[in-house]
């Protein structure tokens, strides 16, 4: 079965530095989420994408946030100045319509902001 | 505000205990009601939307039934291959359709 790719698997950076999530979503699919999980918390929405423009974001997602899908296959997450508090698993999803079925997860990137 | 919230936390079964895991939902307009499984370290894996109050939906061991304030995913016979964290997320009416409300996750552990 097709499935999300999400690179790297962890990732550890220093307060303040820009960290780039990259996901690769299934090729036939044309909308793209970010979600993260903090340790021992709920899987939360940050973001929606559909036609190259952000469908919905939470408030989490400030402005310290950005998507691009600057090429066909490619959706990264841009956190421009990372805080502790960004540190959780971030994941990529992907449906190839609107979530009628279902959505297809990645396996996650694990950001640690030390 | 939109709200999920599963119970137990932590469910522990021997081989073959069948049980239930709930999940009571407040969602403005309820669009589709998913039940995904996490295993750890991983993404959530879908197993299953209900869209309408009295919709069942079975896939091997598991089964899921949802009614106007609830949903309930049934464990039949359970293997340890089971043991894993069941997640349930709720679609509002009025969001985007990937705007997923998840639950806190029920850990399942089932013992040989």
């Amino acid at each position: 079965e097709p499935e999300v790719t999400q690179t790297p698997s962890h990732q550890v950076t220093q307060m303040g530095q820009e960290v780039i999530l990259r996901c690769v979503p299934i090729s036939n699919h044309l909308y793209f989420y970010w979600y993260r999980q903090i340790l021992g918390q709920k899987v939360e929405f940050l973001v929606s994408f559909y036609n190259n423009e952000i469908s919905e974001k939470s408030e989490i997602f400030d402005d310290q946030f950005s998507v691009e899908r600057p090429d066909g296959s490619n959706f990264t997450l841009k956190i421009r100045s990372t805080k502790l508090e960004d540190s959780a698993m971030y994941f990529c999803a992907s449906s190839p319509d609107r979530v009628y079925e279902k959505l297809f997860f990645g396996s996650g990137t694990q950001l640690s902001v030390l | 505000e939109d709200q999920v919230t599963q119970s137990p936390e932590a469910l522990r079964l021997q081989e073959g205990e069948s049980s239930s895991l709930n999940c009571s939902y407040t969602v403005s307009g309820l669009r589709g009601l998913f039940w995904y499984r996490q295993d750890p370290g991983k993404g959530p894996e879908f197993l299953f939307t209900l869209y309408s109050a009295g919709e069942e939906k079975e896939k091997e061991r598991l089964k899921a039934t949802l009614t106007k304030k609830e949903s309930f995913l049934h464990i039949t016979a359970p293997k340890p291959e089971d043991s894993a964290t069941y997640l349930c997320a709720a679609n509002a009416g009025g969001t985007s359709y990937g705007k997923l409300t998840f639950g806190q996750g029920t850990i399942l552990t089932v013992h040989p």
